[in-house]
């Protein structure tokens, strides 16, 4: 079946530096999608990403979909405390079946 | 308020004894699954379904049930709890849209069986 691969599995930033977390798939995908869950929280969506090579950006949040659409990445300019929690990538794939990546778990140290 | 309703919010349990975790939306979304969160290994997907009486098995089903006898309403049964199921679990709803949709949680329910 469909898999979502997803690295860092945590990572350590000091508050003011960026951060990158990738999601690739084992299958083409014809959507992707990013949530965040903060801590002691339920995951939220934030994007939804559809198209080859597509680009987004909420604030500082930068969304880039691959151009084979197997891999995306999410990138955080200047992280800030308020963005600790664990980002999610989830795949759609032909089956309609969203499969969510294993997260990357953002600690942000003041 | 639009929102996906998980009760309870904690249990714990004994091995054996039968459990129901509920789940209602209020979207009249037709996609409703039940996922299971442990760490490391991310959201993995128990069941899912596509409308009424439709339900069908995701990655991980074993030692699960699930019915969806109303739109709104897709509990999660655990009829044989086991202290592998001690675990985070979210019941999520969308729209079910090949172009691919929004999916919304509900809170969680942390379960331990002892």
């Amino acid at each position: 079946g469909q898999q979502v691969m997803q690295i860092p599995q945590y990572q350590h930033v000091q508050e003011g530096e960026d951060f990158t977390t990738y999601c690739n798939s084992s299958t083409t995908l014809s959507n992707i999608q990013w949530y965040k869950q903060r801590p002691s929280g339920h995951p939220v969506f934030l994007i939804q990403l559809v198209k080859s090579g597509e680009v987004k950006k909420q604030k500082r949040l930068t969304f880039q979909f691959g151009e084979a659409k197997k891999n995306s990445s999410l990138h955080i300019t200047a992280t800030q405390t308020t963005d600790v929690g664990t980002y999610f990538c989830a795949g759609h794939g032909s089956a309609r079946q969203l499969t969510f990546g294993s997260g990357t778990q953002l600690t942000v140290l003041p | 308020e639009a929102q996906v309703t998980q009760n309870p919010r904690y249990l714990i349990t004994v091995t054996g004894k039968k459990l129901t975790v509920t789940c209602s939306q209020n979207m009249n979304h037709e996609y409703m699954s039940w996922y299971r969160q442990d760490p490391g290994l991310g959201l993995r997907q128990i069941y899912y379904s596509m409308n009424v009486e439709v339900t069908d098995k995701g990655d991980v089903p074993e030692g699960y049930k699930v019915s969806r006898k109303e739109k709104r309403n897709f509990p999660l049964i655990l009829e044989s709890p086991s202290p592998n199921q001690t675990s985070l679990y979210f019941c999520a709803s969308r729209h079910d849209r090949v172009s691919g949709t929004e999916a919304f949680f509900g809170q969680g329910t942390r379960l331990t069986v002892v």
